[in-house]
């Protein structure tokens, strides 16, 4: 079953402004990972944040999380056209065996030139 | 580098035909994982292993099969093919820790 839920599940914004999207889960987690998916891609990792962190940052990437809220939020600064992909949070859950990670379902993002 | 490795990229099977998957990678990661991913679904894992000769199940393993006999490689068995596993395959290696996965470019099989 999906721990991570994303929101919106479809975003459209004109290239430079910021896009901001967010994630949120059910149990306790270990860390919380964003990835990104072109289409007809595999997915590549964009961040890891631990759930000791609060806020991470790389280059226009900007990632917070708020454990007593689950939630996390991914903030890409200044959007390019090749921004444009599906976006994951996916979660390393507390308790378990063998740190399985678990998907949310995705945003699509769209940057119109 | 090479990272991780999937073949082929593209199969078409008919119901009741069996066929492996193949997952290589080349990064020495401990951790390696299938998973399928279906339209608005995101991605469900169907198996996993932990190291050389260790696997276990994830969240969707019924029709599929996995062995690691060694590190760098982990092949998915579909035994007899259902329309049903219809889908973009991924598989996805890390190390040991608190560490990000690294995808193949994944397998898109269609069973008629």
């Amino acid at each position: 079953s999906q721990q991570g839920e994303e929101d919106p599940q479809a975003l459209s914004i004109q290239e430079g402004e910021n896009a901001t999207m967010n994630c949120s889960y059910k149990t306790s987690i270990n860390n919380l990972q964003w990835y990104r998916q072109n289409s007809g891609r595999g997915l590549v990792h964009l961040i890891l944040i631990r759930s000791n962190e609060r806020e991470k940052h790389s280059g226009r990437l900007r990632v917070t999380l708020d454990t007593s809220k689950k939630s996390s939020s991914l903030l890409i600064t200044a959007s390019r056209a090749a921004d444009t992909a599906s976006y994951f949070c996916a979660t390393v859950a507390l308790t378990g065996a063998n740190s399985k990670l678990t998907f949310g379902k995705g945003i699509t993002l769209s940057v119109r030139p | 580098n090479a990272g991780v490795t999937q073949t082929p990229k593209f199969q078409v099977l008919k119901t009741g035909q069996s066929m492996t998957l193949q997952c290589a990678q080349d990064m020495n990661h401990e951790y390696m994982s299938w998973y399928r991913q279906d339209p608005g679904m995101g991605l469900r894992l169907i198996h996993y292993s932990v190291g050389a000769g260790i696997t276990d199940q994830g969240e969707v393993p019924n029709g599929y099969n996995v062995s690691r006999s060694t590190t760098e490689d982990f092949p998915l068995r579909l035994l007899s093919a259902a329309p049903s596993q219809t889908s973009v395959y991924f598989c996805a290696s890390r190390s040991r820790g608190q560490q990000p996965q690294h995808f193949g470019d994944g397998t898109r099989l269609s069973i008629l």
